[in-house]
């Protein structure tokens, strides 16, 4: 059964820092990978999808990695800023089992970035 | 245009009675997915429509909960005598096709908390 952690739970850090948060899964098998911000009380906002032929992908101050073969993935902010504060989500598509495209996401990474 | 919308955005009901959740997904997405969302926890996923058909319903935690779309577009998660545990957050997202690289575009979400 695939099962994504993420850590930290949570992290606070000054403005300006870049930093990385962190994702693992533990079936290689999957179709690809995205990452979401979530606002309080509020859906899900799609950041970066990586499709799992590929390594990385960018946006702006994001970049996200994926190395299938390890079950991993980080997401990079550059000089974040307090408008980053928001709860991080990383979820996988997984490939075969009777999988119909529906997401498996970990639990998430709280993010404050102080100002 | 216009994004995945979910009405009501916030639903409280008392123990035991019937609730409709609505979701209108982008204009022309062919698959639609429900997830739930508990506090702390990322979502969950619950069904699964391409067209009018459930395509996979193995998500739903038993069969107090249904969803509909008739007409391949709107969709209803339904939930029959609500229990304290049903509160959550009922997210709901659209795709265009259902594909390896589906990207799914999330919904506000409803609120749903049961007295």
């Amino acid at each position: 059964k695939q099962e994504v952690t993420q850590i930290p739970a949570a992290l606070s850090v000054p403005e300006g820092e870049n930093l990385v948060l962190n994702c693992s899964f533990t079936d290689s098998a999957i179709y690809n990978l995205q990452w979401f911000r979530q606002d309080p009380g509020k859906g899900l906002t799609s950041l970066l999808l990586i499709q799992s032929s590929q390594r990385e992908q960018t946006s702006g101050r994001l970049n996200a990695s994926l190395d299938k073969s390890s079950g991993r993935s980080t997401l990079y902010i550059a000089a974040s800023q307090p408008g980053d504060s928001a709860t991080y989500l990383c979820a996988v598509t997984p490939r075969g089992g009777g999988s119909q495209g529906n997401l498996i996401f970990g639990k998430g990474t709280k993010l404050s970035v102080k100002p | 245009g216009a994004g995945v919308s979910q009405t009501p955005s916030n639903k409280v009901t008392e123990k035991g009675k019937y609730v409709e959740l609505r979701c209108d997904p982008i204009s022309g997405h062919t698959a639609l997915y429900w997830y739930r969302q508990s506090l702390g926890q990322g979502p969950e996923f619950l069904i699964y429509f391409q067209g009018t058909g459930a395509a996979d319903d193995s998500g739903l935690p038993n069969d107090r909960f249904f969803a509909v779309r008739p007409e391949g577009s709107v969709s209803t998660l339904k939930i029959q005598r609500t229990e304290r545990g049903d509160s959550a957050v009922y997210l709901c997202a659209s795709s265009l096709v259902r594909s390896s690289y589906n990207e799914q575009f999330f919904g506000p979400g409803t609120r749903l908390t049961v007295l």
